[in-house]
């Protein structure tokens, strides 16, 4: 069945640094990809999304590339900063409109 | 503006009783979710509904009823079967239907259960 595997966490990183979380997929036909960021506390937020093959999801300095042949959509940014500090998920929607999460990775940003 | 309300955001069950979580929405979505979140895990999938009056049960079901007799409200009862119900309960809802695998999950901010 489809699913999607995240690096695990917790990552600490210091301000400024350069992030990646990795995130792979299986899924059959041809998903649309997603990360949600939760802070502490809180629900779960769309941070970006990609819907079909190179495309490139970008919002808040974040960005990730939904890249077929590797089955991946790893997330980066090129600048940490303490405000990120947050737990960050890769979600899979499949053409059944099923949503497939990965377990979540921890993210801790230190001045 | 539009979204998800889950209430209360702190809840407090003693054992042997049961515990209702509420989640309403104004996104005029036709789909509802909730999860259960355990420290440090992912999401478990409890039950879902794509219409009014019709559900499905999750990966963890058991101990859990739902009911969804109103478009915007999709409640959640934890019952006394349900051993370990401390946890973090978060509803979520999306558009429904072929062709728009594009639309993600919008979130409430969330439920603790606490059994004390």
């Amino acid at each position: 069945g489809d699913s999607v595997t995240q690096m695990e966490g917790p990552v600490t990183l210091s301000e400024e640094a350069f992030l990646t979380i990795n995130c792979t997929y299986t899924a059959t036909g041809y998903p649309s990809l997603f990360w949600y960021v939760q802070y502490p506390g809180e629900g779960l937020q769309l941070l970006l999304k990609a819907t079909k093959a190179d495309d490139k999801g970008s919002n808040k300095g974040f960005e990730a590339t939904y890249r077929k042949e590797t089955t991946s959509f790893h997330l980066e940014k090129g600048s940490v900063q303490v405000s990120d500090s947050a737990v960050y998920f890769c979600a899979l929607k499949d053409t059944g409109n099923q949503f497939y999460f990965g377990t979540g990775t921890s993210l801790t940003v230190i001045p | 503006d539009g979204g998800i309300t889950q209430s209360p955001k702190y809840l407090f069950r003693k054992e042997g009783q049961n515990v209702t979580l509420s989640c309403e929405q104004n996104l005029n979505h036709d789909a509802m979710y909730w999860y259960r979140q355990d420290p440090g895990q992912g999401l478990r999938l409890i039950y879902y509904s794509q219409i009014v009056n019709d559900f499905q049960k999750g990966d963890i079901a058991e101990g859990y009823s739902v009911s969804r007799e109103k478009k915007e409200s999709f409640p959640l009862t934890v019952t006394s079967a349900q051993k370990n119900p401390t946890a973090f309960y978060l509803c979520a809802s999306s558009i429904s239907g072929t062709g728009i695998s594009s639309y993600g999950y919008t979130f409430g901010s969330g439920t603790r259960l606490t059994v004390v």
